[in-house]
């Protein structure tokens, strides 16, 4: 079941600049579209969605960007800090429904 | 802020005994889930619950699965009779289940180890 694929499992980018983390998705019934940021052994946090009527919904240094004619969305982080080093995880699900999550991406900032 | 709680965070237990895993989502939310994470593979959906009853259940949540809300505050998963595979960290979640919010907030996640 891949219906929510990250095709990149990790990310390197040094402070101050832009991180863009991809997702893919193939079931054009989702509605809404989030993203998760994980630390090891901890639970994943909430940080930004969006709803498939939009294309784009912006919150401080994150905005994540919805096309949905290819059925692609993405996190941007302006700018990046070592702090955000995490594991970022998008997810998928109709309202109130099942998050279906991709398999993570890791992002490293470096100082 | 309002968080999610998970109780234990860690159990250990041996094949084929019962374990509950212990929740207190945020208060007055409506809509409560289970997922688990085994080490090194995608966080997976296993149940929700909503108006007392499940929702939705994966093909995971099997027989030996339950969730019970038994008061007004906490929400359990209980493993009748534990196997190797259910290894893994087992996070709650809850949903507030107003229109145009549909963020799940998930608690810090219950580590269970299977011997």
């Amino acid at each position: 079941d891949q219906q929510v694929k990250q095709n990149s499992p990790s990310l390197s980018v040094q402070e101050g600049r832009i991180s863009i983390l991809n997702c893919d998705y193939t079931n054009s019934m989702f509605d809404y579209f989030l993203w998760y940021k994980k630390y090891p052994a901890e639970g994943p946090t909430f940080l930004i969605s969006i709803s498939s009527i939009k294309d784009k919904n912006e919150d401080g240094r994150f905005t994540v960007f919805l096309n949905k004619s290819a059925k692609h969305l993405s996190l941007h982080i302006v700018p990046s800090q070592p702090g955000d080093s995490a594991v970022y995880f998008c997810a998928a699900s109709g309202f109130a429904g099942k998050l279906i999550f991709g398999q993570g991406t890791t992002l490293q900032v470096k100082p | 802020e309002p968080e999610v709680t998970q109780t234990p965070s860690h159990q250990v237990t041996q094949m084929g005994q019962e374990v509950i895993l212990r929740c207190v989502p945020i208060s007055n939310h409506l809509y409560f889930y289970w997922y688990r994470q085994i080490l090194g593979q995608k966080v997976e959906f296993l149940v929700s619950f909503y108006n007392n009853e499940i929702s939705e259940k994966s093909e995971i949540f099997d027989d030996q699965f339950s969730v019970e809300r038994p008061d007004g505050s906490n929400f359990t998963l209980k493993i009748r009779s534990t196997k190797l595979e259910d290894s893994a960290m087992y996070f709650c979640a809850s949903n507030s289940g107003l229109a145009g919010y549909n963020e799940q907030f998930f608690g810090p996640g219950t580590r269970l180890t299977v011997l």
